[in-house]
Parts: C-alpha cells; structure tokens; sequence
C-alpha cells in the first residue's frame, strides 16, 4: 500500500517566521501535487512538481521534489495570516489514474 | 473559466437511506474523481471516470458507485447509508488526470 506521510502534522507559529513541511514516501511519483484546503472547502492546487530535483517558487513558497521523485518540501518564507490552512501533498504513480494523498499538515500562523 | 461546482453543498440523511451527489467539471475536462474526505481518515480516492468509463476504483464497498454522463458531469451514490458515511465528498476534474482540480465539496451528515 502507498504511502505519504507529512510532517509535522500540526504547528503553530507566529507571523514573519519560516516553515518547512515534508513529504515522504518509499514509492516513487510521476508527478507530486501541493494544495492548500480551508475549512468546509475544497483543496486549491498550489503546484505541481514531475521531475525529480526540481524546484518551482510561488512569491513566498517554494517547492522541491526529491531527486528519486519519492519526496517533496514545501518551505515558507515569511508566514503570514493568511497562509493559515491543512496542506496536503498528492503523489500519482506512473500508469495509474490515482492520486495518493498525505496525511496533511495542518498550519496556523498567528498575527 | 467557471470551476468544478457540487451540489448540494450540505445534506443530511438518516441512516438506511440512500444519496446522489453531482458534479460539473471544469468545462473540456474529461476527468473526474471523487474522494471522501473525513479527520480521522484523510483523503481517501473512491474512484476515477474518463469518457463515461470507470478508470480506477479505490477500495471502498460496493454501496459507494457513480457514473459520468456524455457532459463530462459525475453523479455518485451511496446506498444504505452508515453513520461511518458522514463526511465531505470531494470532486476534482482534470484533463487527462495530471493536475486535479477540486470542487467546494458537498458535506453529507448521516443521522
């Protein structure tokens, strides 16, 4: 069975303050997908990484996919109130029409 | 562009009883997925239509189907409703299933 596991699964942190969020598994992806989800919504696709090292920035968020293309990060530099949410990392397998989602991680940055 | 749009939003049923939820991709998306989201649980992918046709299924029991019509437009049904069964059911429409974009989700509470 895949498997994604995140980390840290909750953390709480003040305004202005840098953040990493992890995402590992032992199978290897295609193509990894962050999203950002708020309460009662669905989730909004944030980025999506298929080749491995690669590395793609969205003004204060930046995302790397592991060279094996079996782990991905998501850092955020300068957190503010409004990057509050549950991140999620989705993996889709070669030849497969699935995605396997994370466990989430659940951020709340404090004004 | 309009997005993927779920209706309804919010349901309440009672147990035994059975539900359809709809869905309407993003127009020329041909792909549609539905997931069941719920805390203790996750994400978890129930199953995937292209062109009118079951692609993949997730392991979820037979209660849970759906079907896609001509329109690209996915209904999904549960039938003999669980309390387990409560939770937020999630649509995403892709092209060709490389990026998922998702709906607003229809909250189901089963009494």
């Amino acid at each position: 069975t895949q498997l994604l596991e995140q980390s840290p699964q909750f953390l709480s942190i003040q305004e202005g303050e840098n953040l990493t969020v992890y995402c590992n598994s032992s199978s290897v992806f295609s193509s990894l997908q962050w999203y950002r989800q708020e309460p009662g919504e669905g989730p909004v696709l944030l980025v999506t990484v298929v080749t491995g090292g690669e590395v793609k920035k969205l003004k204060r968020l930046t995302f790397q996919f592991g060279d094996a293309r079996k782990d991905s990060s998501l850092h955020i530099t300068a957190a503010q109130p409004g990057d509050t949410g549950l991140y999620l990392c989705a993996g889709q397998s070669s030849g497969t029409y699935k995605y396997i989602f994370g466990t989430g991680t659940r951020l709340k940055v404090l004004a | 562009k309009a997005g993927v749009t779920q209706t309804p939003r919010y349901l309440i049923k009672t147990r035994g009883q059975q539900v359809t939820l709809s869905c309407s991709p993003i127009s020329g998306h041909r792909s549609v997925s539905w997931y069941q989201q719920t805390p203790g649980q996750g994400l978890q992918f129930l199953f995937e239509y292209f062109s009118e046709t079951q692609r993949n299924k997730g392991n979820f029991p037979g209660r849970f189907s759906g079907r896609q019509f001509s329109n690209s437009r996915s209904e999904m049904n549960v039938s003999t409703l669980e309390l387990g069964d409560s939770a937020l059911y999630l649509c995403a429409s892709s092209i060709d299933t490389y990026e998922q974009y998702f709906g607003p989700g229809t909250r189901l509470t089963v009494t």
